[in-house]
C-alpha cells in the first residue's frame, strides 16, 4: 500500500492563477479530507467527504473546491489563488470518519502564492 | 463549537528525562480524543486516542495520555524521552463523526 499520496510536493504560484492539489488513496477509504497548517494555527479542516459524490465544508473552505468522482482521489481545487493561501496542504484518509477511526495524512504540499 | 488549546509554544527537555504536553479542550459532550505527531517535512502520524472506558490510554512510540473530564485535559506524557522524540505534538477533539479541531501544537526540542 502507498497510503495516502500528494502531488506536488512543492509549488509556486502566482496571485490570480490556478491550479489543483492532487490526492489519492489506496486503502479504499470512504472519508477523505484537506487540511491546511499555518504556524501557530495548527491544522485547519477545508472540505471533507465521505463517500464518492458528497463533499462537504469544513472550518475554512473559502477559496477553495473540491470534488469526489472516485473512491480513491479527491482533488482540491484553487481557482484564483491568493497571498493568504500560502500554507503546507494536507490531505487525509480514513475509513468511514473520524472519531472513532485513523486518520492517515499524506505527506504535504508547500504552496507559495506570490 | 469544540476548540483545544495547547498553552505551551514550544518545550525544550533533556534526553532521558521525562516529557508532559498539556492539552485543553471544549465541548459539551463526550469528546473523542486524539494526540498526534509530526516530524520535520512529514505529515501526521497518530499517537493514541480516547473514546471511552479507561481514562489512561497508552500509544506508540512509548507515550500515553489521561482523560480528565473534571479539568477537560488530555495531557500527553512519555516518562524518558529519545532524541528521535524531538517534533511537533498536536493534540485534536473529534466532533461528531466527520469533523477535528486542532491544537496550535507544541513543539518539543530534545537537548543532549
Amino acid at each position: 500500500n502507498a497510503g495516502v499520496t500528494q502531488t506536488p510536493k512543492f509549488q509556486v504560484l502566482k496571485t490570480g492563477q490556478s491550479m489543483t492539489l492532487q490526492c489519492a488513496q489506496d486503502m479504499n477509504h470512504e472519508y477523505m479530507s484537506w487540511y491546511r497548517q499555518d504556524p501557530g494555527m495548527g491544522l485547519r479542516l477545508i472540505h471533507y467527504s465521505v463517500g464518492a459524490g458528497i463533499t462537504d465544508q469544513g472550518e475554512v473552505p473559502n477559496g477553495y473546491n473540491v470534488s469526489r468522482s472516485t473512491t480513491e482521489d479527491f482533488p482540491l481545487r484553487l481557482l484564483s489563488a491568493a497571498p493568504s493561501q500560502t500554507s503546507v496542504y494536507f490531505c487525509a484518509s480514513s475509513y468511514s470518519g473520524v472519531s472513532t477511526d485513523t486518520q492517515y495524512f499524506g505527506p504535504g504540499t508547500r504552496l507559495t502564492v506570490l | 463549537a469544540q476548540s483545544v488549546t495547547q498553552p505551551d509554544i514550544h518545550i525544550t527537555v533533556s534526553e532521558g528525562a521525562s516529557l508532559e504536553l498539556r492539552c485543553n479542550y471544549s465541548y459539551g459532550a463526550t469528546p473523542y480524543l486524539f494526540w498526534y505527531v509530526q516530524s520535520p517535512g512529514q505529515g501526521l502520524q497518530l499517537l493514541l486516542k480516547y473514546f471511552s472506558g479507561d481514562t489512561l490510554v497508552q500509544g506508540i512510540k512509548g507515550f500515553e495520555a489521561e482523560f480528565k473530564r473534571s479539568q477537560s485535559s488530555f495531557n500527553l506524557r512519555k516518562p524518558s524521552v529519545h532524541w528521535s522524540d524531538a517534533a511537533e505534538y498536536f493534540c485534536a477533539v473529534g466532533a461528531g463523526d466527520y469533523k477535528l479541531s486542532f491544537g496550535a501544537g507544541t513543539t518539543v526540542t530534545v537537548r543532549a
